[in-house]
């Protein structure tokens, strides 16, 4: 069935440092890719989506491309911020296999350091 | 302001007591579904919706049931909780499935003793 693979945390940056945070999916067909960030005491909420091949998604300074050779969408930004702390999660739609189901990822917890 | 609302926030139980999580959104959205959050897990599906009267299950939907009668609404019903159903529970929603965001709720933190 679907899945998505996330890098396990947590992963420790100082601020202005380089991200990448690393998702790969095992789904047939052409899924839609998401990032959801999910900060202290709240729920998710959407940072970027790609809704087919060679996509890329982007918000504020964060990117991501929809890889379907390489089954990933990782996710990169150029210089972090404290603010940036936070729980990020994958996350796959509309997977032939996956019927109407959402698949995410364990989540990988991130800590900006001043 | 757009937004889905789940109710309690907080709740202490004890096993066997039947309980309700009720989730609303007032989006008009189409899709809507429960996840349990996990250490470790992530995210994992209860239930969803696509619309009125058409539900499905998710990944982990074992002790749970759901109803969708008005399109706002979208309850979670434990009908006979266990401790093993101690979680973090988001309620979320989406204009249509797959290629819109969801829209999560605040969350609901339910403790089974």
């Amino acid at each position: 069935g679907d899945s998505v693979t996330q890098m396990e945390g947590p992963v420790t940056l100082s601020e202005e440092a380089f991200l990448t945070i690393n998702c790969t999916y095992t789904a047939t067909g052409y899924p839609s890719l998401f990032w959801y960030v999910q900060y202290p005491g709240e729920g998710l909420q959407l940072l970027l989506k790609a809704t087919k091949a060679d996509d890329k998604g982007s918000n504020k300074g964060f990117e991501a491309t929809y890889r379907k050779e390489t089954t990933s969408f990782h996710l990169e930004k150029g210089s972090v911020q404290v603010s940036d702390s936070a729980v990020y999660f994958c996350a796959l739609s509309g997977g032939v296999d996956g019927g109407f189901k959402t698949i995410f990822g364990a989540g990988t917890r991130l800590f900006v350091k001043a | 302001e757009a937004q889905v609302t789940q109710n309690p926030r907080y709740l202490i139980t004890v096993t066997g007591k039947k309980l309700t999580v009720t989730c609303s959104q007032n989006m008009n959205h189409e899709y809507m579904s429960w996840y349990r959050q996990d250490p470790g897990l992530g995210l994992r599906q209860i239930y969803y919706s696509m619309n009125v009267e058409v539900t499905d299950k998710g990944d982990v939907p074992e002790g749970y049931k759901v109803s969708r009668k008005e399109k706002r609404n979208f309850p979670l019903i434990l009908e006979s909780p266990s401790p093993n159903q101690t979680s973090l529970y988001f309620c979320a929603s989406s204009l249509q499935f797959p290629s819109y965001e969801q829209y999560f709720g605040p969350g609901t933190r339910l403790t089974v003793t």
